[in-house]
């Protein structure tokens, strides 16, 4: 099983800044690697896919980076509505696993 | 507009099974494969199981294999995930998931349904 790590647990950033959230993989992931934002009671919604392409209807501040083993998701201007937890996911191997989040805090 | 709508909450007892649905609508079900997530009090996403919606051939984690079920009703455009032996360890939030395109497999999931809570206690 791969196993995502992610990093910091917990970002604190002041709105206008820029965010940057890790996620790493236990094994080679290729570009198969997608970050979801989570709000509290909400399904969570896809922001980023294949690595590096934005989902439809993600903003353009969110923008996602890395190949194989590490990736990185930034948000470029963090916004209020941008507290959340988010998520990486791989899709390169069975079973299909998940980080275990960074939550982002608005200062 | 995609959507997938789940059935209410739902109580149970250790021991005891439970049967989760997830209605769809908007698009050609029997095109995109389902799956299902779940997310327990505190913990990360964990992925259960897919179902090919076409043919009904599934997929399942080797940690769900012995006690999930999903299965399809395409007339009712409807998945449903069915887990046995409940424990208190499965009180979780239990969502569908849909591929995002046609024949994808391992995949990224979207959309998602918006989750049904499933509490087990004595």
């Amino acid at each position: 099983e791969v196993v995502l790590t992610q990093s910091p647990a917990t970002l604190s950033v002041s709105p206008g800044e820029r965010a940057t959230l890790s996620c790493r993989a236990s094994q080679s992931v290729n570009y198969n690697l997608a970050w979801y934002q989570q709000k509290p009671g909400q399904a969570p919604r896809v922001l980023i896919y294949s690595a590096s392409t934005g989902a439809t209807g993600s903003p353009a501040r969110f923008s996602g980076s890395g190949s194989e083993t590490e990736f990185t998701l930034t948000i470029s201007s963090l916004q209020s509505e941008d507290s959340a937890v988010y998520y990486c996911q791989q899709y390169n191997n069975w079973p299909l696993t998940f980080g275990p989040g960074t939550r982002v805090e608005i200062k | 507009q995609v959507l997938l709508v789940q059935s209410g909450a739902e109580m149970k007892k250790p021991g005891a099974s439970v049967k989760v649905s997830c209605k769809t609508s908007g698009y050609d079900f029997s095109s995109y494969p389902i799956h299902w997530v779940r997310q327990a009090p505190g913990q990360r996403l964990e992925w259960m199981g897919w179902i090919n919606v076409g043919n009904a051939n599934t997929k399942y984690s080797e940690k769900f294999q012995a006690r999930v079920s999903i299965t399809r009703d395409t007339s009712a455009s409807t998945v449903y995930m069915d887990l046995t032996s409940l424990t208190s360890e499965d009180t979780a939030v239990y969502f569908c998931a849909r591929a995002p395109y046609s024949g994808a497999y391992s995949s990224w999931f979207d959309p998602w349904g918006q989750g049904t809570l499933v509490t087990v206690s004595s």
